[in-house]
């Protein structure tokens, strides 16, 4: 299986901070690598997929880049809404492994 | 609007059986592929199984290869989970997630969940 390890596992930013969660692939995945915002108590969010494209609907503060075994989410400007836990996923090969998660809390 | 949402949760004794379903509305059920995802109590995201839209392929993760079994009823517009031989480290509230291409395959992003049903294995 894919193992997949995010970094870091949990974050403190303030408001308007730009915030960087890496996540990186044990073997090469190509682009098939997800990102997803996930709030207690609510359904998980797709930000981003295919490692770059962002998804409809999503606010352009989200982005995503990378390729093959190293890929990164970035907040351009972090908002209050913000605050939630962050997954990465690939679906190269199943099973389609998340990482541990990014819980982001603000400062 | 899509909308998914999930039964059949409860509280189980190891060893039993319990089958959840997934109601799915707002799209055309058949074409796409449909998955389920856990996870337990302070732990992360967990992907469990997917099955294609019209062929009905599936994979399994791991840890509930020979016990888990996904289906789907496309006349009914319902995904369904059955789990048998239950453990203690099954419990997590399960998802049920939309691919986000239509005709994809099982390889397709989750863009549409449930709001998950909560299953409790313990005696």
């Amino acid at each position: 299986d894919i193992q997949m390890t995010q970094s870091p596992s949990s974050l403190s930013a303030s408001v308007r901070d730009r915030v960087t969660i890496t996540c990186q692939a044990s073997q090469d995945i190509g682009k098939y690598l997800n990102w997803y915002q996930h709030k207690p108590g609510k359904a998980p969010e797709l930000l981003i997929y295919d490692a770059s494209n962002l998804e409809t609907g999503v606010p352009s503060r989200f982005s995503g880049s990378g390729s093959g075994t190293d890929f990164t989410f970035t907040i351009s400007s972090l908002q209050p809404e913000d605050i939630a836990t962050y997954y990465c996923q690939q679906y190269d090969n199943p099973p389609y492994t998340f990482g541990q998660g990014t819980n982001l809390e603000i400062k | 609007e899509v909308q998914l949402v999930e039964s059949g949760g409860g509280l189980v004794q190891p060893g039993g059986s319990l089958r959840l379903s997934c109601a799915a509305s707002g799209f055309t059920f058949s074409s796409y592929a449909m998955t389920w995802v856990r996870q337990a109590p302070g732990k992360g995201l967990q992907w469990v199984s997917v099955i294609s839209g019209r062929t009905g392929s599936t994979d399994y993760a791991d840890s509930v290869k020979g016990r888990f079994t996904i289906s789907r009823d496309n006349s009914k517009n319902t995904l369904y989970l059955q789990m048998n031989s239950l453990r203690a480290d099954d419990t997590a509230v399960y998802y049920c997630a939309k691919g986000a291409r239509a005709e994809a395959g099982i390889r397709d992003p989750l863009s549409s969940w449930g709001q998950g049903t909560l299953v409790t294995v313990s005696s």
